[in-house]
């Protein structure tokens, strides 16, 4: 049972163009989240989906940044015209139910250049 | 304005003793909690979960203990071993409105166990 995917697993980006980052949950999960590491500091909750949903999505910033995970396929966190402060480790975690634990993937580490 | 706290950004124990973990939280409304550990490069690996129904959980050599009055946790590993020595989460989620579902981590504590 394959874990969680994310990929790619480094990714660079020049200030004002797009990042795609790709998760795809465990076998069986139907819940999505996506945390955001910066240097030094603890993982910070962004957003919570569910299939064709964004059930909380919080801690996303307001501009720029958007994430969705359809019917088909793996969940995309979209982050528009990137700038140096977005640089940082982006983590997926699924689960099969609410509250239970989350199992992580590897993380997308996005440098802006 | 930070609801889970690890306040000790790092720890060092000899091989064999115990390694004593430390969390708190503010928020009341928290209702099951989670420890994590993470190696450099890798997503972070669920340990241990606690449900504020409960005051112990125990899962082989980790135990977390919940003081609801206190609004503490910790974890307890023991024996301690090489192996453990990563960055450990605590994490904490509240069964209400909007926030339902997502985890509140704290900084981390990096534990290093010396052979």
């Amino acid at each position: 049972n394959a874990g969680v995917m994310q990929n790619p697993r480094h990714l660079v980006r020049r200030r004002g163009q797009e990042a795609r980052l790709r998760c795809s949950p465990m076998k069986g999960h139907s819940h999505v989240y996506w945390y955001r590491q910066l240097p030094e500091e603890g993982l910070k909750f962004m957003v919570y989906l569910q299939k064709e949903n964004i059930i909380d999505e919080s801690g996303m910033p307001k501009e720029r940044f958007s994430a969705e995970f359809p019917k088909e396929g793996p969940s995309i966190l979209r982050i528009q015209q990137v700038v140096r402060g977005d640089s940082a480790a982006y983590f997926c975690a699924s689960s099969r139910q609410l509250n239970t634990e989350a199992f992580f993937g590897q993380g997308t580490r996005l440098t802006v250049v | 304005d930070q609801q889970v706290k690890q306040n000790s950004p790092s720890l060092s124990v000899q091989e064999g003793r115990i390694s004593i973990l430390n969390c708190d939280y503010t928020n009341s409304m928290f209702d099951y909690f989670l420890w994590y550990k993470k190696y450099p490069a890798e997503g972070p690996t669920f340990l241990i979960s606690i449900s504020s129904i409960k005051d112990k959980n125990e899962d082989g050599r980790f135990t977390v203990f919940l003081n609801k009055s206190a609004k503490h946790l910790s974890l307890h590993i023991v024996p301690s071993q090489p192996g453990d020595s990563a960055v450990y989460f605590c994490a904490a989620s509240a069964n209400y409105g909007g926030s339902q579902g997502n985890l509140i981590f704290g900084k981390g504590t990096k534990l290093s166990v010396k052979p």
